[in-house]
């Protein structure tokens, strides 16, 4: 079975500083990996997904991540985070034929001043 | 493009009161469309998938017939909570996938529910 483990709940950071928001996979099969951001009492807004070819994915608001298939990662990271980027952090993969999400518990990045 | 619409934002209703979400697909046809409840400060569940024209697949643990679905068409999928009760009160998000072999869902906005 397919699962998700984002390692950090909470990652306070200040405005300026870089950062870097872990999420760790299992599967047996090839998979499909997204990061999404939700602000508060919103829905969610993809960042950026790995479906093939390079292993650095870079989406929107400067964000970036890097699928490591040896050691099943898909980390975010922003190398100079803004207040605006105060959200909750959810990574996800796809796999398998029946194409659902397997979601990760989420992470809280707080960015302070 | 794969713009995603939920109706209501909020909603507030009565206990025992029936309330019905509907999810849009703008400008695609979604032969998969899943919904999804999330929880304060918690991850999304997923409740359950629907397919255009068939039963939805309800995910275990959640009851179908409180959780009523129907995908009546390739761009609308409705999701009626029956009886409302206060512990129905949540954050419903759908997404739609616009193809089987599609590897992406795009989401709504969600809608707010608050039974009193």
């Amino acid at each position: 079975a397919q699962s998700v483990t984002q390692l950090d709940s909470q990652v306070p950071v200040f405005e300026e500083a870089p950062v870097e928001l872990r999420c760790n996979y299992s599967s047996s099969v090839s998979v499909y990996l997204f990061w999404y951001v939700q602000y508060p009492n919103q829905g969610l807004q993809l960042l950026l997904k790995y479906l093939s070819g390079s292993t650095l994915v870079k989406g929107i608001n400067g964000f970036e991540a890097e699928f490591n298939k040896s050691q099943t990662s898909f980390h975010l990271r922003k190398p100079s985070v803004h207040i605006s980027d105060t959200a909750e952090y959810f990574c996800a993969v796809n796999a398998g034929n029946n194409r659902k999400l397997i979601w990760g518990l989420g992470t809280s990045l707080a960015v302070n001043p | 493009g794969a713009v995603v619409s939920q109706h209501p934002s909020r909603v507030i209703c009565k206990s025992g009161t029936s309330v019905k979400i509907e999810c849009r697909s703008l400008d695609f046809q979604a032969t998969t469309m899943f919904w999804y409840r999330q929880f304060p400060k918690k991850s999304l569940m997923l409740m359950a998938t629907s397919n255009e024209g068939s039963k939805a697949t309800y995910e275990q643990g959640v009851e179908k017939d409180k959780f009523l679905i129907n995908h009546a068409s390739l761009t609308l999928s409705t999701l009626t909570v029956t009886s409302a009760h206060p512990e129905d009160s949540s954050f419903y998000i759908c997404s739609a996938r616009p193809g089987l072999l599609y590897n992406e869902q795009f989401f709504g906005p969600g809608t707010r529910l608050t039974v009193l």
